[in-house]
């Protein structure tokens, strides 16, 4: 079955610190594939999707490129801020075209910024 | 726009005790549906998801049953919870885009 690896964590990082968040994942097919955030207290929240190989999708600084090649969908951002302490989740979709849309969710990160 | 509310935000309930968490989603029609629980504030486990009224599906064998009584309905109850039940229970909405939007979950206590 469908399958996501993330890294692990915590990871703890000083503002304007580079930020890589590691995700890989097994699928059948090509799934579209989603980076989500959780501040604490709160539910998810989507932080940005890509829907095919090489795209690339970006939000608030965050990017993600598509690679089908190493079926990864890494998480950057070149400065963080310490209001980027969450939890970041990476999610693949169902690559069969089901209508329910059900997505494979990672461990998640947590993520802790310091000032 | 659409929204996703959910209530109670907070609950503690005796172990034993019944449970029903309620999720509802405005301005959108036939929605997919899904209940989720989050143990120690970290991974999702998929419970229930429904794709229509009177469609549910469930993910694992466990306590818990799901109900969608109307369109933009979704229900988790239990008869009897156990302390295992204790977590962050989260519902979401989606169409065929898979982009799922999450409501602000309950959290359950269960003593």
């Amino acid at each position: 079955g469908d399958s996501v690896t993330q890294m692990e964590g915590p990871v703890t990082l000083s503002e304007e610190a580079f930020l890589t968040i590691n995700c890989t994942y097994t699928a059948t097919g090509y799934p579209s594939l989603f980076w989500y955030v959780q501040y604490p207290g709160e539910g998810l929240q989507l932080l940005l999707k890509a829907t095919k190989a090489d795209d690339k999708g970006s939000n608030k600084g965050f990017e993600a490129t598509y690679r089908k090649e190493t079926t990864s969908f890494h998480l950057e951002k070149g400065s963080v801020q310490v209001s980027d302490s969450a939890v970041y989740f990476c999610a693949p979709g169902n690559a069969g075209g089901t209508s329910y849309g059900k997505l494979t969710f990672g461990q998640g990160t947590i993520l802790t910024v310091h000032p | 726009s659409q929204t996703i509310h959910q209530w109670p935000a907070t609950l503690v309930q005796p172990v034993g005790s019944p449970l029903s968490l309620e999720c509802t989603v405005e301005g959108t029609s036939n929605p997919n549906l899904y209940w989720y629980r989050q143990a120690a504030g970290r991974g999702l486990q998929l419970l229930f998801y429904s794709v229509g009224i009177g469609q549910i599906s469930s993910e694992v064998p466990q306590n818990l049953s799901a109900s969608r009584p109307q369109d933009r309905q979704f229900i988790l109850s239990s008869k009897k919870l156990l302390l295992s039940d204790s977590g962050f229970y989260l519902c979401a909405w989606s169409f065929a885009t898979e982009t799922q939007y999450f409501g602000p979950g309950t959290r359950l206590l269960v003593l």
